[in-house]
């Protein structure tokens, strides 16, 4: 199994310009994230998806939108990117938040820079 | 803000002694997670607890949930240079799955 498959996996945009981060996971869980890392600051949610067909802000959605296309595939997209859009990017998978259900499984990351 | 704070955020150990981790919580966890993040990688699941005052250990790492379910801790004995890395604990009582700050340890040999 290939578990949770971001794209890309390095992006590097100029202020202004759009993208979007794909995310798959493979593993039939209900329940979807977008996280970002910058230095001091640990894992910050963005947006998140309970479970298909619904999505909720996080701490800093401010600048992204989120698609949950199906129980596998949860997308980020920036709209116009700024710099201080500069980080890694995380996507994660649980089988079911808030429960005795296990665990996170992260994908590899996305690093973005924004110029 | 984040609801569970880390501390220290940053831990300089030297190899073969021992220290602790700490996360706390203004409110209630139902359970919480642990993750190891090695530098450059992605977060790696380490443990969840769920209990109250429930111990759970994993060779040389002893995590420990506290008797109000408010704090943790990790305390790693014999510290090792595979120990670098940095180590967060999420709180799993929703499905927003915050993580704390997290605590970069760095060892020296």
């Amino acid at each position: 199994n290939a578990g949770v498959t971001q794209t890309p996996k390095f992006q590097v945009l100029k202020t202004g310009q759009s993208m979007t981060l794909q995310c798959a996971q493979d593993m039939n869980h209900n329940s979807m994230y977008w996280y970002r890392q910058d230095p001091g600051m640990g894992l910050r949610l963005i947006y998140y998806s309970a479970s298909e067909g619904t999505t909720d802000k996080g701490e800093v959605p401010n600048g992204y939108n989120v698609s949950r296309l199906n129980k596998r595939e949860f997308s980020l997209r920036l709209e116009s990117a700024a710099p201080s859009q500069t980080s890694v990017y995380f996507c994660a998978s649980i089988r079911l938040a808030g429960m005795n259900t296990g665990e996170l499984f992260f994908g590899e990351g996305s690093r973005l820079t924004v110029l | 803000g984040q609801q569970v704070m880390q501390i220290p955020q940053y831990q300089h150990v030297q190899e073969g002694e021992d220290f602790t981790t700490y996360c706390n919580s203004s409110t209630t966890l139902s359970n919480i997670q642990w993750y190891k993040q090695r530098p450059g990688g992605h977060p790696v699941f380490l443990i969840q607890l769920v209990k109250s005052g429930e111990v759970k250990k994993q060779k040389r790492l002893t995590f420990q949930f506290g008797e109000a379910k408010k704090n943790s801790s990790l305390h790693i004995t014999a510290t090792q240079t595979t120990d670098v890395g940095t180590y967060f604990c999420a709180d799993n009582s929703d499905y927003k799955l915050s993580f704390g700050a997290g605590t970069t340890v760095t060892v020296r040999a």
